[in-house]
């Protein structure tokens, strides 16, 4: 089946401390994103990539950084940078044709110890 | 800012009535695409409906169907005869020539069996 998957489901932060949350899929796409939502409030786009070994920052980067090394991945690492990272992380991909339907994994939530 | 805005926080409805969601955006562009996304229970981002800001008519998916004005800048969702299954949060989003999209904060909807 093709389709986006995030691992681990859950993920658990000790102070100080990078963490790395998965984000691979099989739809050929060319672009990737990851998100952050908090409670109560909608997405925000924290970085994407286009095309292999090229990256650009959403909106709420600082704290965060993402590799795309192959096309099918792109792992996001939450860095102790990051004051506030507890939220659910969402992973998308999309045909880099523009303005393409973006398709989102299961997620992953972050949580501070 | 270019916005989206979901001015409907929360909403219950019984089982078998109609729901409306509305989504009012802001944008500058002359091209541009309208999305709606649910959100069970389980977090996962499920992809509904996608708009070109040139096509104004209003289209009809089973117990789905949208309204699209773009005099109003609304892109508003109905859900006809709702059912328990419907019960999610529902995100209207606008995207950018940039393939970003930008996410209003959701509306909640419940439907009570």
């Amino acid at each position: 089946d093709g389709g986006i998957t995030q691992s681990p489901k859950y993920l658990f932060r000790k102070e100080g401390q990078n963490v790395t949350l998965s984000c691979e899929q099989n739809l050929n796409h060319d672009a990737m994103y990851w998100y952050r939502q908090d409670p109560g409030q909608g997405l925000r786009l924290i970085y994407y990539s286009q095309i292999v070994n090229d990256f650009q920052k959403g909106d709420i980067a600082e704290g965060y950084s993402v590799s795309r090394e192959k096309k099918e991945s792109f792992p996001l690492t939450v860095t102790s940078a990051q004051k506030n990272p507890t939220a659910f992380y969402l992973c998308a991909s999309s045909n880099f044709a523009l303005q393409e339907t973006q398709y989102f994994g299961p997620g992953t939530r972050l949580l501070v110890l | 800012a270019q916005k989206v805005t979901q001015a409907q926080t929360e909403i219950s409805v019984v089982e078998k009535e109609d729901v409306t969601l509305d989504c009012v955006y802001e944008t500058r562009d002359t091209t541009y695409y309208l999305f709606w996304y649910k959100q069970p229970p389980s977090g996962e981002l499920v992809f509904l409906i996608r708009r070109n800001s040139f096509d104004e008519q209003n289209e009809i998916s089973g117990r789905y169907s949208w309204n699209f004005q773009k005099s109003t800048s609304s892109f508003n969702f109905t859900i006809t005869a709702s059912q328990v299954v419907d019960s999610a949060v529902y995100f209207c989003a606008r995207q950018t020539g940039a393939n970003n999209l930008f996410f209003g904060t959701g509306t909640r909807l419940t439907v009570i069996p």
